[in-house]
């Protein structure tokens, strides 16, 4: 079945510290990538997606390139906030409805 | 305001005791689905709608029952509770069951089996 890894965490970094959080996935067929964000006791609201081979897709600083030749979808930010402290959530979504999400990633950034 | 709403926000209850988490949204959204999260388990899709009178599993259906009567609502059943059913459940919904479409998440429901 379909399945997404994400990098262990949890991450701390600093503020204005580069950020990475790795994404691998498996999955038969196109999917549709994601990443989600949870902030403490929210439910997860889209960060941002891409749909296709080589799409970037980008929201608030954060980037992230559908790299379907390493089945990667790695987030970046260049430089992080104190408020960028959440659980990030990589995700896929095939055309026939069904969700796959990775363990989640705590990051808290430090002033 | 176009939101996900779940109800109840949080919830005790003993093993055995039938219950229903309701979920409604007001986006006109043919998709919904509902899902667990547990720590070190990220999300699991428990079951989804791809439209009134149509669901289908996902992938941990185990102990749960869904309805799909009405677009704007998606209730989750635990017929018999058990504690291994402990967990924070999100229902979703998007525009359709395609991909590319961003799924809108409730508050989430806290659910706790003694």
């Amino acid at each position: 079945g379909d399945s997404v890894t994400q990098m262990e965490g949890p991450v701390t970094l600093s503020e204005e510290a580069f950020l990475t959080i790795n994404c691998t996935y498996t999955a038969t067929g196109y999917p549709s990538l994601f990443w989600y964000v949870q902030y403490p006791g929210e439910g997860l609201q889209l960060l941002l997606k891409a749909t296709k081979a080589d799409d970037k897709g980008s929201n608030k600083g954060f980037e992230a390139t559908y790299r379907k030749e390493t089945t990667s979808f790695h987030l970046e930010k260049g430089s992080v906030q104190v408020s960028d402290s959440a659980v990030y959530f990589c995700a896929l979504r095939t055309n026939a409805g069904k969700s796959t999400f990775g363990d989640g990633t705590t990051l808290t950034v430090k002033p | 305001e176009a939101q996900v709403t779940q109800n109840p926000r949080y919830l005790i209850t003993v093993t055995g005791k039938k219950l229903t988490v309701t979920c409604s949204q007001n986006m006109n959204h043919e998709y919904m689905s509902w899902y667990r999260q547990d720590p070190g388990l990220g999300l699991r899709q428990i079951y989804y709608s791809m439209n009134v009178e149509v669901t289908d599993k996902g992938d941990v259906p185990e102990g749960y029952k869904v309805s799909r009567k009405e677009k704007r609502n998606f209730p989750l059943i635990l017929e018999s509770p058990s504690p291994n059913q402990t967990s924070l459940y999100f229902c979703a919904s998007s525009l359709s069951s395609g991909g590319p479409d961003t799924q809108y998440f409730g508050p989430g429901t806290r659910l706790t089996v003694l």
